[in-house]
């Protein structure tokens, strides 16, 4: 596509609850990364891709989250049992190699959940 | 570990005026440092980057920034303010070893007023 993709844009969810939110990046972009934005925070690195293996889930808050990649396309932020403090904006960028050597990466315009 | 820190959280500029964003970073290498905008309701969008090479960096839109060692700074100006640069700002530094990691400022929310 022109752009990377997420859904949903916005979700509500009850307490305990599991979500998952999708992301579709740019064709041919073999990295791929999710990031959490916390109200009135900078971002939040959680996991990272390189085609359809993880070498980083290091940013990862705890083991209710996962995180997938399939075909070096889609990707599926999974959270099991929310908590309140899991509300915030998640967003997915991908990029065609590191940001170190194409300095760019293309985020999608986020996912907001909510945890009520 | 590198680390930014946007010094203001907020800035306010009239239309025509110039725009100053501060940021300070911490790494223990030569740094690859960015500056990504976040229009409302908008994906993240690279403003500008510096990887080593000129240390005054020209963006998009009229923005640049200038590399300063000495003062472990990555300010971003802008001469002259348009109603359109209003957003929200961040000072991003990738890490010396897992180069696809980066790390964000808290940001910085610029108005424009008429």
């Amino acid at each position: 596509g022109a752009g990377v993709s997420q859904s949903p844009s916005n979700k509500v969810t009850e307490k305990g609850k599991d979500v998952e939110l999708r992301c579709d990046p740019i064709s041919g972009h073999t990295a791929l990364y999710w990031y959490r934005q916390r109200l009135g925070q900078g971002l939040e690195f959680l996991i990272y891709f390189q085609g359809n293996s993880a070498p980083d889930k290091s940013g990862l808050p705890s083991d209710r989250f996962s995180a997938e990649r399939t075909g070096e396309s889609v990707s599926t932020l999974t959270i099991q049992r929310t908590q309140q403090e899991d509300s915030a904006v998640y967003l997915c960028a991908s990029s065609l190699g590191s940001p170190k050597i194409t300095g760019e990466l293309f985020f999608g315009e986020g996912s907001r959940l909510t945890v009520l | 570990a590198q680390s930014v820190t946007q010094l203001d959280s907020h800035v306010s500029v009239s239309e025509g005026t110039p725009v100053l964003l501060r940021c300070n970073y911490s790494s223990s290498y030569s740094p690859s440092l960015f500056w990504y905008v976040q229009h409302p309701n908008k994906g993240l969008q690279l403003l500008l980057k510096y990887t080593s090479a000129a240390t005054l960096v020209k963006g998009i839109n009229g923005f640049e920034a200038e590399f300063k060692k000495s003062e472990t700074s990555f300010h971003l100006t802008k001469p002259s303010a348009h109603m359109s640069d209003a957003a929200e700002y961040f000072c991003v530094v990738s890490d010396w070893v897992n180069d696809y990691k980066l790390s964000f400022g808290a940001g910085t929310t610029v108005t424009v007023r008429a």
